[in-house]
């Protein structure tokens, strides 16, 4: 997907145990976004990175961190997972100069029990 | 608040047959927008985009309508093929990022 790579790919978790999702772009873009998808709600921004060294909430940043590690990677942390954070996790970056085209990448599935 | 809504949560047509997606949105200082095409297990991929200063963009095979009188775009797909089955979004591009609607799940039958 246009050089958007997010891992792992799925993952399941226990309440309150944590981990990180990891996202890579290599368009050498400023800007990356963590958005999530839930069924009927479409895409919700939780965190965004307009450039290296800088983040912002977006609608639904409760429950989340953020860090923009350098200009290729951002990072989504939970801390202490809950089952309401059971969601598909999109990770995306700005196409062409000028558009608001997101590329985003496949899609992380996150389980919380 | 502001909002980017879908009429229809599901559209079933039959292959050949030409599709129409609708949209409202809330915002009427919108001025951007684009739709996305989502398959079963992928993320969301451009399919075109239109500003306000136009009121109809054609692409390959779709063309969207903009009527920012009623705030309302539409997305049609024309000879739908099975391929064309996925949930199609519409999002308002806003200064930071884009905020999308909920959706439209395209079922195309044979």
């Amino acid at each position: 997907n246009a050089g958007v790579t997010q891992t792992p790919k799925f993952q399941v978790l226990k309440t309150g145990q944590s981990m990180t999702l990891q996202c890579a772009q290599d368009m050498n873009h400023n800007s990356m976004y963590w958005y999530r998808q839930d069924p009927g709600m479409g895409l919700r921004l939780i965190y965004y990175s307009a450039s290296e060294g800088t983040t912002d909430k977006g609608e639904v940043p409760n429950g989340y961190n953020v860090s923009r590690l350098n200009k290729r990677e951002f990072s989504l942390r939970l801390e202490s997972a809950a089952p309401s954070q059971t969601s598909v996790y999109f990770c995306a970056s700005p196409g062409k100069l000028e558009s608001g085209e997101l590329f985003f990448g496949e899609g992380s599935r996150l389980t919380v029990l | 608040g502001e909002s980017v809504g879908l009429h229809l949560p599901t559209l079933s047509v039959q292959e050949g047959d030409n599709s129409i997606i609708n949209c409202a949105y809330s915002n009427s200082a919108s001025d951007y927008f684009i739709w996305y095409k989502q398959e079963s297990g992928k993320g969301p991929q451009f399919i075109i985009d239109i500003r306000s200063n136009m009121d109809k963009r054609q692409g390959q095979r779709v063309t969207v309508l903009l009527n920012k009188t009623v705030k309302h775009l539409s997305l049609q797909i024309a000879a739908t093929q099975p391929g064309d089955s996925a949930v199609y979004f519409c999002a308002d591009v806003g200064r930071n990022t884009l905020t999308f609607g909920k959706g439209t799940m395209l079922l195309v039958s044979p």
